[in-house]
């Protein structure tokens, strides 16, 4: 899973399976993004959600997240080789002054 | 969605010379602009964060007078790197955010990323 300081994880999956990647975070937040990152390329939003929310979908996208454990995961269900791509989580504090970037994973899906 | 832009989106230079970068808002008033710098395979680093018409507040461990940052608009922020070395070498991404609520965009806080400057330090 990503946390704040760690090396990014590495995933790879066979094209239609589900894959699913960890974020946990340090401090209270107001909201949790996702965001994807082609290689060498800038960053692309998928999903926001708030501190009070538990789960939210977004086309094959599902994202959870449980506050007490502070953490979050994205599902990405029947994936396709185009999901290739880096995932990072941020998180925006109370304040929305500080926006953290966990290390990522890099998403290999296999066709 | 609102859109960001980078220029230029890659650059190469020799050790010694400076380059700056620019990021821009197309389609809102960004009342903050973020600097972050992503090293290969790795996550992105915030380096920095400019106020329209204040100076920038600088990360820990940033150098203010190597990364220079400018936001002197609401559309238009830089980046210098001056004396550039190799060690700089590094993917750059600005984002923006538009504090006032103006163009719609505030809520959640979101900011919005340009696609990144690769800069290669010879």
């Amino acid at each position: 899973s990503q946390q704040g300081e760690e090396d990014p994880q590495a995933l790879s999956i066979q094209e239609g399976e589900n894959a699913t990647m960890n974020c946990s975070y340090k401090t209270s937040i107001n909201n949790l993004q996702w965001y994807r990152q082609n290689s060498g390329r800038g960053l692309v939003h998928l999903i926001l959600i708030r501190s009070n929310e538990r789960e939210k979908h977004s086309g094959r996208l599902r994202v959870t997240l449980d506050t007490s454990k502070k953490s979050s995961s994205l599902l990405i269900t029947a994936s396709r080789a185009a999901d290739t791509a880096s995932y990072f989580c941020a998180t925006v504090d109370n304040y929305g002054q500080n926006f953290v970037f966990g290390p990522g994973t890099r998403l290999s899906v296999l066709p | 969605g609102a859109v960001v832009s980078q220029h230029p989106s890659r650059v190469i230079c020799k050790s010694g010379t400076s380059v700056k970068i620019e990021c821009r808002s197309l389609d809102f008033q960004a009342t903050t602009m973020f600097w972050y710098r992503q090293f290969p395979k790795k996550s992105l680093m915030l380096m920095a964060t400019s106020n329209e018409g204040s100076k920038a507040t600088y990360e820990q461990g940033v150098e203010k007078d190597k990364f220079l940052i400018n936001h002197a608009s609401l559309t238009l922020s830089t980046l210098t790197v001056t004396s550039a070395h190799p060690e700089d070498s590094s993917f750059y991404i600005c984002s923006a955010r538009d504090n006032t609520g103006q163009s719609g965009l505030v809520i959640y806080n979101e900011q919005f990323f340009g696609p990144g400057t690769r800069l290669t330090v010879l």
